[in-house]
């Protein structure tokens, strides 16, 4: 079955890029699937972020389109998010996830693990 | 701000049945799909598309959706079922993912 890991930096300078990566194990990205990036802030609500095809086509939401690059790596069966200009307001937990989606319907599951990013000098 | 709203907090009596609502205008068009979050944990799916349950959820999970609201329904709440719940759907323009504001879910 698929299995996604977060993996990155858990402190960012504020005004820097924050750059994680998402390992995925059990299926090859080229195959196919959307990933995505979601984050929690802490005690808050889950906040998507954007999703990429393996082809590498990609969608961001237009809160954070300004800042926000999506890529993909089929060779090391990754694929990563880059944030930049970052504030204490994008402290979060960040999740990767494998994400369905038809014409009326979408999903994501399963989720990686998650982790903490946070913004401090 | 989130285009889904739920009610931030509802308690239910063990092995009674709660209802857990998310209203947005894209909900007239998509199908909502739930997530169970646990503290320290990441949201697991337990409800998607039109009412159908990922292998592993029991039964006394199930979906449903009538107009703007969709709702996450468990019949016979245990104690493991306590947490935060979330649903997530389309923007109102369909082309974007929301997720809801979240219920926190107390079994009594």
């Amino acid at each position: 079955q698929v299995q996604l890991q977060e993996s990155g930096p858990g402190l960012v300078k504020p005004s820097e890029t924050l750059s994680l990566t998402c390992t995925v194990s059990g299926y090859s990205i080229s195959s196919g699937y959307y990933w995505g990036w979601i984050r929690q802030p802490p005690g808050k609500g889950l906040e998507w972020i954007g999703s990429i095809y393996h082809s590498g086509s990609t969608y961001y939401n237009p809160s954070l389109k300004s800042r926000v690059t999506i890529s993909v790596d089929t060779s090391k069966n990754q694929f990563s998010l880059k944030l930049s200009s970052v504030t204490a307001a994008d402290t979060a937990v960040y999740y990767c996830a494998v994400v369905w989606f038809g014409e009326w319907y979408n999903w994501f599951d399963p989720w990686g693990q998650g982790t903490l990013v946070t913004v401090s000098s | 701000s989130s285009e889904l709203t739920q009610d931030p907090a509802v308690s239910v009596a063990l092995g009674q049945t709660v209802r857990i609502t998310c209203q947005g205008d894209s909900l007239r068009s998509y199908y909502a799909s739930w997530y169970q979050q646990k503290p320290g944990q990441a949201p697991v799916l337990v409800i998607y598309g039109k009412n159908n349950r990922p292998s592993g959820i029991p039964d006394r999970f199930s979906g449903s959706s009538s107009g703007n609201t969709a709702s996450l329904t468990i019949t016979g709440a245990q104690a493991e079922d306590e947490a935060d719940y979330y649903c997530n759907s389309r923007d109102s323009s369909g082309n974007f993912y929301v997720f809801g504001t979240g219920t926190k879910v107390t079994v009594l």
